[in-house]
């Protein structure tokens, strides 16, 4: 199966710890993005990445995310010092360039803060 | 303030009838519209999509159906069967930035429910 993956599926931490996830987007798929899904809500959008370029961050929600996507094939999300807040899904997704709008999505990495 | 709404959190049909799942937007700059089916623990599956040059846009028992000055769409599943049964999103985004920067706006989904 060449769909995107995530690891680990889930992630329980305690408040204060840093945690990072890892996405592995569709192989030939150059745009990867993240979201982050919270009970009740749709997917919110995260961070994009156009190869190895991070385009768009302005919507991580604070300076204690960051994502990375090194060589331009998978990409890590980090949040340093975990809050309760920061329990959610975290979805990872990835395109085409230009040419497939459609966004394949992974199976997400459940992330409890206790 | 929710760009992308969908009214009803969840919708109850019978096995072979139809489903229609609706959402409605507000950003004028939104031109390209996606459906996708989430079931738990798993990630959403994209179902179908629309640009605003068009109307309607059919998949076999899919069909999309965009009225632009309403600012409203809605997703149709004939016949409706068991293993439809799944939460259902409605995502947009402006054309011309591909959903990169701007990424996909989602609505907070309808939850379809098929009964036997």
């Amino acid at each position: 199966d060449t769909g995107v993956s995530q690891d680990p599926r889930h992630k329980i931490t305690k408040r204060g710890q840093n945690v990072t996830f890892r996405c592995d987007p569709i192989s030939e798929h150059n745009r990867l993005y993240w979201y982050r899904q919270t009970l009740g809500q749709g997917p919110e959008f995260l961070t994009y990445f156009q190869n190895e370029a991070q385009l768009e961050k302005s919507r991580l929600l604070s300076d204690r995310f960051s994502a990375e996507r090194p060589k331009g094939s998978f990409s890590t999300l980090e949040i340093q010092r975990t809050e309760q807040g920061d329990s959610a899904m975290y979805l990872c997704a990835s395109s085409q360039d230009r040419t497939d709008y459609e966004q394949y999505f992974g199976p997400g990495t459940r992330l409890t803060v206790t | 303030d929710q760009q992308v709404k969908q009214n009803s959190p969840s919708l109850s049909v019978q096995e072979g009838r139809i489903s229609i799942l609706n959402c409605d937007y507000t950003n004028s700059m939104f031109d390209y519209f996606l459906w996708y089916k989430k079931y738990p623990a798993e990630g959403p599956t994209f179902l179908i999509s629309i640009s605003s040059i068009k109307d309607k846009n059919e998949d076999g028992r899919f069909t999309v159906f965009l009225n632009k000055s309403a600012k409203h769409l809605s997703l149709h599943i004939v016949p409706s069967q068991p293993g439809d049964s799944a939460v259902y999103f409605c995502a947009a985004t402006p054309l011309y930035s591909g959903g990169g920067a701007d990424g996909l706006t989602f609505g907070k989904g309808t939850h379809l429910i098929i009964q036997p």
